[in-house]
This record gives C-alpha cells, structure tokens and sequence, in this order.
C-alpha cells in the first residue's frame, strides 16, 4: 500500500447529485493534490494544497469543490456534474509540496467516477 | 510548452525478455524525471527517479536512461514478469513547478 487512501472506490452518480470524494494520507506529508485521468489522456492536476492552503487551480470548473481541512485529508466536493466529467480521480501526496525539487507523489488507487 | 510524449502506446515482450519502454520531453530545463507503473485498478506506483546530472540509474531489475541531447527518457525492465503488465508513465519537473505526465505505454508480458 502507498498510505494514500481513497473511498469510495467507485461512485455512480446523476448530474443532480451531490457527492463527496475522501482521502487520506498517512505518511506526514505536507501537500496534497487531485487528478483527473481520463483514457488515453495524460493525468491532469486539479488541484494542490501545500499545508492546508489551496496553491494551485488549474481552471478547473466550479462543479468541483476541494476542501483540506488538515495535512492528512482532502475532499472533493462533486455537483451538477456533467457526464464528461466521468473519469478516474486520484488523490495524491508529497512531502514539500509547492516549491519543491525533485520530489515524487505518492498515489492512492483512485475513485472510478461514473456520472449519468 | 511542456510537452512528454511516449514514442508507443503498447509494448508486448515475452517473459523473460527485457523490456524498453521510451519517452520524450521537450522542455530542456526540466530537472527531474521519475517513472510511474500503474497497474489495473491501482493507482500510480513510484518505480524510479533520476536527476538531470546523471545519464543513469539502477533499481531492482529497472534501469532508467536520460539522454538530455535528445531530450529522451527510458525505461528497461530486466527479465520481464506477467506482474510487470500495466501502463508506464514518464513524468518530468522543472524546479519547483509541478510533476507533468505523459500519456503511458501499455506492456503486456506474453508468459
């Protein structure tokens, strides 16, 4: 295991619905981020927190709504979602975080994210 | 901008064999390449990392090649395994700018 943890594993859910994704480290680390991996598409960072405070946004649409309430969790908050948004979400970890060389991510095995 | 390309989307070896899987990048200033293998299921699993100010680096049965001439990234699994099928990403850093991914390679191992 990496010590990432993510639940649920997967999650079917109507545009209307309002759904939360959890993670959770256990490996000390001071930044966390979101991804997005669709198929055949390169990982797209959402969003990153480097010790609680949100650093980056990378124009991701409002319907998706992180929350780092400690260094240990992550959320993020899903509404009126579309059904391009179905995809795998994976959270990740890393020591630092923003401003940080040489530093490798620590991946949990993601939420497969089906929306009808 | 950035840009990391992988030269094949799929890659199928015979146990046993080694296995070669490439990536390009193309940003120049780019410091830091590490390697991803990700399973069915799983998420991205850490297999190596190399700094620009080496051409090489050995692991457990991987060796991670970095040409900064060519701006080409490898990755060579020795004595392939059926547990070595999953997607390879490359992924490089500038500084303190974030990880970028490339888009992976299948390997199937045939037993």
């Amino acid at each position: 295991e990496t010590g990432v943890t993510q639940t649920p594993r997967h999650l079917v859910m109507g545009m209307t619905n309002k759904k939360s994704l959890k993670c959770e480290q256990h490996l000390g680390h001071n930044a966390m981020y979101w991804y997005k991996q669709s198929a055949k598409k390169p990982l797209e960072l959402m969003f990153v927190y480097s010790l609680e405070e949100r650093v980056e946004n990378n124009s991701v649409p409002s319907r998706f709504s992180p929350e780092c309430p400690n260094s240990s969790h992550l959320f993020l908050h899903l509404h009126t979602l579309q059904p391009e948004d179905s995809a795998l979400y994976l959270c990740a970890s890393s020591r630092s975080g923003q401003g940080a060389a040489n530093e490798k991510l620590f991946f949990g095995s993601g939420t497969q994210l089906s929306v009808l | 901008g950035e840009s990391v390309g992988l030269h094949l989307p799929t890659l199928s070896v015979q146990e046993g064999d080694n296995s070669i899987i490439n990536c390009a990048y193309s940003n120049s200033a780019s410091d830091y390449f590490i390697w991803y293998k990700q399973e069915s299921g799983k998420g991205p699993q850490f297999i190596i990392d190399i700094r620009s100010n080496m051409d090489k680096r050995q692991g457990q049965r991987v060796t991670v090649l970095l040409n900064k001439t060519v701006k080409h990234l490898s990755l060579q699994i020795a004595a392939t395994q059926p547990g070595d099928s999953a997607v390879y990403f490359c992924a490089e850093k500038t500084g303190a700018n974030n990880l970028f991914f490339g888009t992976g390679t299948r390997l199937t191992v045939i037993p």
